[in-house]
């Protein structure tokens, strides 16, 4: 079973700043079975990155997703407010199929 | 525009079945190329892939939960269903169904939620 490890737990950043958040995964996982999702509180997650790096409908191109093997970005360029939140990385594995999510980073505002 | 709701029983009792409704509109759950999952978050803490069915009806569970979990089908009401038996306090969480899309697995439209409370 492949574990997601995110990091920072905590990003502190102003409006305006970028964001950079880490995805580890404990062994290689293919780049088209990564995916990342953005909730705020109270609200279901929303799907803002699949295949590592290709955005999903809607998503501002200020949300770009990079990284292949075990290691895996999503970068916000210049913080709006409504983007402070929780996001979480995503993966797939086939053997067995199964679905797992990282612990995931929060991006509050400084 | 495709929305998925959950519904059923908000408070469940220890070593009961908990059981959950996914419906399904603006698109067929019988359409190929995806597959209609569960997931859920215990409260201030992060997801848990609770299991999926696939469009052939096939199911697959996360290990931890597999002994207890149920996930089907039903077509002809366009929507999907969640059953965990022997529910504990541990099991107390916001439930969410999910679409899947079939390449890349990941989940591209999600219903709002319900919490379900497990206590006596």
């Amino acid at each position: 079973e492949i574990v997601l490890t995110q990091s920072p737990g905590t990003l502190s950043l102003s409006p305006g700043e970028r964001a950079t958040l880490s995805c580890r995964a404990s062994q290689s996982v293919s780049s088209s079975y990564l995916a990342w999702y953005q909730q705020k509180p109270g609200q279901a997650p929303r799907l803002l990155i699949y295949g590592a790096s290709s955005r999903a409908t809607g998503i501002p191109d200020r949300f770009s997703g990079s990284g292949s093997g075990t290691d895996f970005t999503l970068t916000i360029s210049r913080l709006e407010p409504e983007d402070f939140a929780v996001y979480y990385c995503q993966q797939y594995g086939s053997s067995p199929p199964m679905i797992t999510f990282g612990p995931g980073t929060k991006v509050d505002i400084k | 525009q495709l929305q998925l709701q959950e519904s059923g029983s908000g408070l469940v009792k220890p070593s009961q079945t908990l059981s959950l409704t996914c419906a399904v509109s603006g698109g067929s759950i019988s359409s190929g190329g995806y597959s209609w999952s569960w997931i859920r978050q215990p409260p201030g803490k992060g997801l848990e892939w609770i299991g999926y069915i696939y469009h052939s009806g096939s199911t697959y569970y996360n290990p931890s939960l597999k002994s207890r979990v149920t996930i089907s089908v039903d077509r002809s009401k366009n929507q999907f269903s969640l059953k965990l038996s022997s529910v504990t306090a541990a099991d107390t969480a916001v439930y969410y169904c999910a679409r899947v899309h079939f390449y890349g697995d990941y989940l591209d439209n999600w219903g709002q939620g319900t919490l379900v409370t497990v206590s006596s």
